[in-house]
């Protein structure tokens, strides 16, 4: 069993979609990351988050400590957003800032 | 410009041979790591080090090896040892603080291993 799990796994989507992705996560946490994966392979980090709610432009990733779930969001979705989003968990201290990955989400959104 | 650099980003090798994967930064950053990624999994911790002249085997270690001479350096070598080579690599690194949990890791751009 994955530590994180998201879904779903594939997504197409219409330009201007309003586009959910969630994660949820079965370890005791410190803080919470959102990835994007480009085709070329380079990951850049969005988020990174251990209560609430954080928002970058059209990204907006949310978490819920208490149920273990976080969700990314992205309004009015354009092709450029197409790319992997990779849910990523920090476990709890001492553990030698290993992350937990999900398996990502693979967002497509045709013009 | 401050960043993580890999090279090359393709690289090809006939089995059985050993092959040295690159990674430099210049961030300062004290902890560094290798993953490896393949299709339809999550990213799979191979190697990290925290400090130079130390490292920590991750889950994947098995067919690896590494060093950390150098702050900026951590150099990956996939040895004949690993049955299933073929696959991306991706190197990152973060700083070290008393909270280590929180810390961002920051990721090069990838190397594509094919082994033929």
């Amino acid at each position: 069993k994955n530590e994180v799990e998201q879904s779903p796994q594939n997504l197409t989507a219409q330009e201007g979609e309003f586009i959910t992705i969630n994660c949820s996560y079965s370890v005791g946490i410190s803080a919470l990351h959102w990835l994007q994966q480009h085709p070329g392979g380079g990951i850049v980090s969005l988020f990174m988050l251990s209560s609430g709610k954080k928002k970058h432009g059209r990204l907006i990733a949310t978490i819920n400590i208490q149920e273990k779930h976080s969700s990314l969001h992205i309004t009015a979705s354009h092709p450029r957003d197409s790319a992997v989003y990779i849910c990523a968990a920090s476990p709890a201290w001492g553990t030698g800032n290993q992350f937990y990955f999900g398996t990502g989400t693979s967002l497509t959104v045709i013009p | 410009d401050g960043g993580i650099t890999q090279s090359p980003k393709y690289l090809f090798r006939k089995e059985g041979q050993n092959v040295t994967l690159s990674c430099e930064q210049n961030l300062n950053h004290d902890a560094m790591y290798w993953y490896r990624q393949d299709p339809g999994q999550g990213l799979r911790l191979i190697y990290y080090s925290q400090i130079v002249n130390d490292f920590q085997k991750g889950d994947i270690a098995e067919g690896y090896s590494v060093s950390r001479e150098k702050k900026e350096s951590f150099p990956l070598t996939v040895t004949s040892a690993q049955k299933n080579p073929t696959a991306f690599y991706l190197c990152a690194s973060s700083i070290i603080t008393a909270v280590t949990a929180h810390n961002e890791q920051f990721f090069g751009p990838g190397t594509r291993l094919t082994v033929l």
